[in-house]
């Protein structure tokens, strides 16, 4: 089984939408947990990490982490077509070595 | 731009063969971090160097290596080249929760 599971989708969800993605862990030893976005074939970038469970907003975006659930999950309001990418959740617990998952491709349709 | 910068983009090379990637980190960032990416294994961490030293390991066979340069500069050294080392092979600089990732070096290997 792996640390970190991750629906790999595509998602596909009308302009406008709310895309919600979401990742379960194994590893209670997890303290910091992060959204990355990547475009193809580009380096994933950032969007935002969390340390404790609650929510986190920022633009558009929010990030809830329930540790109680070992569940994390995005969400990106008023979704616009520039959203499309894979999404991947990433976690750690040590000195650099991050966990990742799969990923999840969300498509926003016009 | 994430302000990490990788070189070469593209590799293409036969089995057997042995190669170097390097990464520039950020201004001011003292940690790089190797990652690999492939179609059935996703995002895997491979390595962290900090200031010259190693500082964690992952996933990393035992055909690569890497080493980091007083100027903070980082190479990957790939060797022994086999097929399913084809991959995309991303650096990243900055806090472990925090990390800013290269454009990567796509690795083809014939």
């Amino acid at each position: 089984q792996k640390e970190v599971e991750q629906d790999p989708g595509p998602l596909s969800v009308p302009e406008g939408a709310i895309v919600s993605l979401n990742c379960t862990y194994s590893n209670s030893a997890f303290q910091y947990f992060m959204w990355y976005r990547q475009y193809s074939r580009k380096g994933p970038e950032l969007l935002m990490y969390t340390y404790s469970s609650g929510n986190k907003e920022d633009g558009r975006f929010t990030a809830q982490v329930d540790k109680s659930s070992k569940y994390i999950s995005l969400f990106i309001r008023d979704s616009q077509p520039s959203d499309s990418a894979t999404y991947l959740c990433a976690m750690t617990h040590s000195w650099g070595k991050l966990q990742f998952g799969a990923g999840t491709q969300v498509v926003v349709t016009p | 731009d994430s302000g990490v910068t990788q070189t070469p983009k593209h590799l293409i090379t036969a089995t057997g063969q042995r190669v170097t990637l390097r990464c520039s980190p950020r201004s001011g960032d003292l940690s790089v971090y190797w990652y690999q990416q492939s179609l059935d294994q996703g995002l895997q961490f491979l390595i962290q160097y900090y200031n010259g030293e190693e500082r964690a390991k992952g996933n990393i066979l035992e055909r690569f290596s890497a080493q980091q340069f007083p100027d903070l500069h980082s190479e990957l050294n790939l060797s022994s080249l086999e097929l399913g080392d084809s991959a995309l092979y991303f650096c990243a600089s900055g806090q472990t929760n925090e990390q800013f990732f290269g454009p990567g070096t796509r690795l083809t290997v014939l």
